[in-house]
């Protein structure tokens, strides 16, 4: 049973314009959201996150969103560069006997067209 | 040298042989996790160390058998693994406190092949 789901295995976009990948979870005990990207033969490098507290976080073109009642988050990429294109992925965290697990969805590949 | 050092990049073995995945991180992070990520699947969280004690063993094959010598240090011993083990094996480390969690910082990885 997958707890985070990334439904759009794949995104394009023309460059400048916006992108947005979305993201489905579960378990309503997850407390703090994630998004990475990861690039081909690198491993996967931490973007922006969102505590359960808030319902957005900005870091300069990136913005978080997060929906609780709906379970659902988003990651909006504005304007978009040929640079963003990468595999990205959704994660999730709860706390377990004091450490923290993430969980991943299975990530949206977003290709910015020039 | 920064970051989560994962070596090799590539490995190739047979079913029969043994060989150790090596992960080192110079982040100052008191946690460290292998992950599995294979194809069309989410990252599977295989192992979690929290202060060089395991906290997490998601179920996985006592074929992959972790060590963490220090909090900076991490291996996966592998031994007589089946090709259905070919994956991309990341290591990840973070801070882990009471009240505070902090992202996970990866590796690079390392692309695994079991023939």
């Amino acid at each position: 049973d997958q707890q985070v789901k990334q439904n759009s295995p794949s995104l394009s976009v023309q460059e400048g314009r916006i992108s947005i990948l979305n993201c489905d979870y579960t378990n309503s005990m997850f407390d703090y959201f994630l998004w990475y990207k990861k690039y081909p033969a690198e491993g996967p490098t931490f973007l922006i996150s969102i505590s359960s507290i808030k319902d957005k976080n900005e870091d300069g073109r990136f913005t978080v969103f997060l929906n609780k009642s709906a379970k659902h988050l988003s990651l909006h990429i504005v304007p978009s560069q040929p640079g963003d294109s990468a595999v990205y992925f959704c994660a999730a965290s709860v706390s377990s006997s004091g450490t923290y697990k993430y969980i991943f969805g299975t990530g949206t590949r977003l290709k910015v067209l020039a | 040298e920064t970051g989560v050092t994962q070596t090799p990049r590539h490995l190739v073995m047979g079913m029969t042989n043994k060989k150790s995945l090596k992960c080192e991180q110079h982040l100052g992070h008191n946690a460290m996790y292998w992950y599995k990520q294979s194809a069309k699947k989410p990252l599977e969280l295989m192992f979690v160390y929290n202060f060089k004690e395991q906290t997490e063993n998601n179920s996985v094959p006592s074929r992959f058998s972790p060590e963490c010598p220090n909090s900076s240090h991490l291996f996966l011993h592998l031994h007589t693994l089946q090709p259905e083990d070919s994956a991309l094996y990341l290591c990840a480390s973070s801070q882990e406190g009471s009240s505070y969690n902090s992202p996970l910082h990866f590796g690079n990885g390392t692309r695994l092949t079991v023939t």
